[in-house]
């Protein structure tokens, strides 16, 4: 099993150019999720999803969009990239148990905006 | 809102027990989670507890007093490899979990 797979690993942006980070996850988990995080930060959620079909914003959305017409995939989208979006994007997925039983992880895309 | 206080840095030597510890501010609580993260990897899940009391999972265990709030990680024979971040997180709702700031663990030989 790969488990949670994002790419890129790495990307530099201009300011106002638009971008897609890519998830997909083989492990069939309803719950799908997007954090980022700051410099000695902890994780800040952006949206998340429950099913194919069904995406809700967490704490920070602004700038951003996503979608999930299928299980597997949760891609999201960054329009007219900022600064302020420079951060460390984490994909992660749960089963249909909810939060609490574990979520797994991407290995992340580290977004620099310039 | 949620918001969860941990410290920000713990050194221990190798070998020595360490406790980190947790307090939450939540609306509504399902139960409180710990990850670990080693620098620039990915978070990987440790524990969770939804009731009082301690759960132990090799050399770490992971408490929680419902009542005061108030949860701690507890680690054990400490590695060098233990070296990590590590944050707690509260599920306030059924499908998501908002993350403490981390407390950086140095274990030194």
């Amino acid at each position: 099993n790969a488990g949670v797979t994002q790419t890129p690993k790495f990307r530099i942006l201009k300011i106002g150019q638009s971008m897609t980070l890519q998830c997909t996850q083989d492990m069939n988990h309803n719950y799908m999720y997007w954090y980022r995080q700051d410099p000695g930060m902890g994780l800040k959620l952006i949206y998340y999803s429950v099913g194919a079909g069904i995406t809700d914003k967490g704490e920070v959305p602004n700038g951003y969009n996503v979608s999930r017409s299928t299980t597997e995939d949760f891609p999201l989208r960054l329009e007219l990239a900022a600064p302020s979006q420079t951060s460390v994007y984490f994909c992660a997925s749960t089963n249909g148990q909810g939060a609490n039983y574990g979520y797994t992880f991407g290995s992340g895309t580290r977004l620099t905006v310039v | 809102g949620q918001s969860l206080e941990q410290p920000s840095e713990v050194t221990a030597v190798e070998g020595a027990i360490v406790q980190i510890n947790c307090t939450y501010q939540t609306s509504g609580f399902y139960g409180l989670s710990w990850y670990q993260q080693h620098d620039g990897g990915a978070p990987t899940f440790l524990s969770y507890n939804a009731l009082d009391g301690l759960e132990e999972t090799g050399r770490f265990s992971s408490f929680l007093s419902r009542s005061d709030s108030y949860g701690y990680l507890l680690l054990q024979e400490l590695q060098m490899k233990d070296s990590a971040s590590y944050f707690c997180a509260v599920a306030s709702g059924y499908s998501t979990l908002t993350f403490g700031k981390g407390t950086m663990l140095l274990v030194s030989p």
